[in-house]
């Protein structure tokens, strides 16, 4: 069976760094471009960041640009969001998510893990 | 990146149809055929219903339908059930980005 399973949130003062991690399973890891989206409490989703198959190109949200960092190593089948100078406006549910093959869709999330940054 | 636009709510009766719009622009919606549609029941992980606009996953009801004119795309849901009612989102492609509705409750009365 496919899985990502997120791990790394919890509890962080403003201004200070996180990283999460979501490790893959069940299918090829390197094929697949992959996401993090987040949600706020009580809030819709919102897309953060993405990057390709190979590691090649990666893209942001404006509102995590510069702060926000995606990586991933497709020898540990393992993706990365290193996040610094945090906000309470980053708190939020954060998934992560894998690129349908072949098209543009998240078809396979993994059940999320939770930032709350905090004075 | 603004959000797209979609109702806050809809409702409907079992058995009843309704359907979910989802507005942007020429730069996403209106330019790529790359809309999806979420599912998300409370306290749960979102679900992918639709791609590529009006494409089901292998497991979705054929309920579930997608559409779109102009830079306006639609869900919709055909022979409401209970387990219907949930949050609905839909997501587009744009350059360089991925831009998500504001999301859309929907009620099963």
């Amino acid at each position: 069976q496919e899985h990502l399973v997120e791990s790394g949130g919890g509890v962080v003062q403003p201004g200070r760094s996180l990283r999460l991690s979501c490790a893959a399973s069940g299918f090829t890891f390197r094929d697949y471009g992959l996401h993090w989206v987040r949600q706020a409490p009580g809030e819709g989703l919102e897309w953060a960041a993405l990057i390709w198959n190979d590691g090649s190109n990666k893209n942001y949200a404006d509102s995590v640009k510069g702060r926000f960092t995606i990586s991933r190593d497709n020898s540990r089948n393992t993706l990365y969001l290193q996040m610094n100078s945090l906000r309470v406006e980053d708190t939020a549910v954060y998934y992560c998510t894998r690129d349908i093959w072949g098209s543009d869709a998240f078809d396979l999330w993994g059940q999320g893990t939770t930032v709350t940054v905090s004075p | 990146q603004s959000a797209l636009t979609q109702p806050r709510s809809v409702s409907g009766s079992p058995g009843q149809s309704v359907t979910i719009s989802c507005t942007g622009t020429s730069s996403d919606v209106g330019g790529y055929n790359y809309v999806s549609w979420y599912q998300q029941h409370p306290g749960k992980v979102p679900k992918l219903m639709i791609y590529d606009i009006s494409k089901r996953p292998s497991g979705v009801p054929d309920r579930f339908s997608g559409s779109r004119s102009g830079n306006t795309a639609s869900l919709t849901i055909s022979g409401l059930q209970a387990d219907d009612e949930a949050d609905y989102y839909c997501c587009s492609y744009a350059v360089n980005s991925r831009i998500f509705g504001g999301g859309t409750k929907l009620t099963v009365l």
